[in-house]
């Protein structure tokens, strides 16, 4: 049960796009179209923002989008906020029948 | 509306034994299956563990496997996690969450979490 590999961080200026990647194995990210995505702000419980793969919650803003392509998801950013700054983690279900989480990116908006 | 309220927190020695709760209530809780996940201080998630809809399957996460246990009183609306011999690594923010999508991490509503100090 290693960790999904993510990036330690990422930053953007308002209004630009980034990308956050998440890395697995066949055995996780790669075997399962169920990765989801959780933004964190400090001291606040995380928040679902993208479930299986690409689909947001309702009230989660369309700025925020999911992908795949192997064994790595993707989550974009459009239209960087202020608001946007924050920890993120990717998560998988596993061949064990568990759940992965990756080590978090912190996204920084200058 | 949905709500998950942790408990049982604490500070506790190296080697004893703490009991969390997670009471729930704004849903059917016995329609969904439910999750620990754990934040140590200043660091990333980690997933502990997970019980079906109905008790009758439980999972966990090779770090707490044989120490922890998780359970629920759907009667009561009640999750639970019997965590034994604990060790220093232990210390965390614990976090009930609920899953939409079972087993699958999927999850839509968390609690405010109970901080877990292993601590001699």
């Amino acid at each position: 049960q290693s960790a999904l590999t993510q990036p330690a961080s990422v930053s953007g200026s308002p209004g630009q796009s980034i990308t956050i990647s998440c890395t697995g194995t066949s055995s996780d990210v790669g075997g399962y179209n169920y990765v989801s995505w959780y933004q964190q702000h400090p001291g606040k419980a995380p928040k679902l923002i993208i479930y299986d793969v690409s689909n947001r919650p309702s009230g989660v803003s369309n700025r925020f989008s999911g992908s795949k392509s192997g064994n790595t998801a993707s989550l974009t950013i459009s239209g960087l906020q202020a608001e946007d700054e924050a920890d993120y983690y990717c998560s998988s279900y596993t061949s064990s029948s568990t759940v992965v989480f990756g080590g978090g990116t912190k996204l920084t908006v200058l | 509306q949905v709500q998950l309220v942790e408990s049982g927190g604490g500070v506790v020695q190296p080697g004893r034994s703490l009991r969390l709760s997670c009471a729930a209530s704004g849903f059917t809780f016995s329609s969904y299956a439910m999750h620990w996940v754990r934040q140590a201080p200043g660091k990333g998630l980690e997933w502990v563990a997970l019980i079906s809809y109905d008790g009758s399957n439980e999972y966990y996460a090779d770090s707490v496997k044989g120490r922890f246990t998780i359970s629920r009183d759907n009667s009561k609306n009640m999750l639970c996690v019997q965590m034994n011999s604990l060790r220093a690594e232990d210390t965390a923010v614990y976090y009930c969450a609920r899953s939409f999508g079972g087993n699958y991490p999927d999850f839509d509503y968390w609690g405010q979490g109970t901080l877990v100090t292993v601590s001699s």
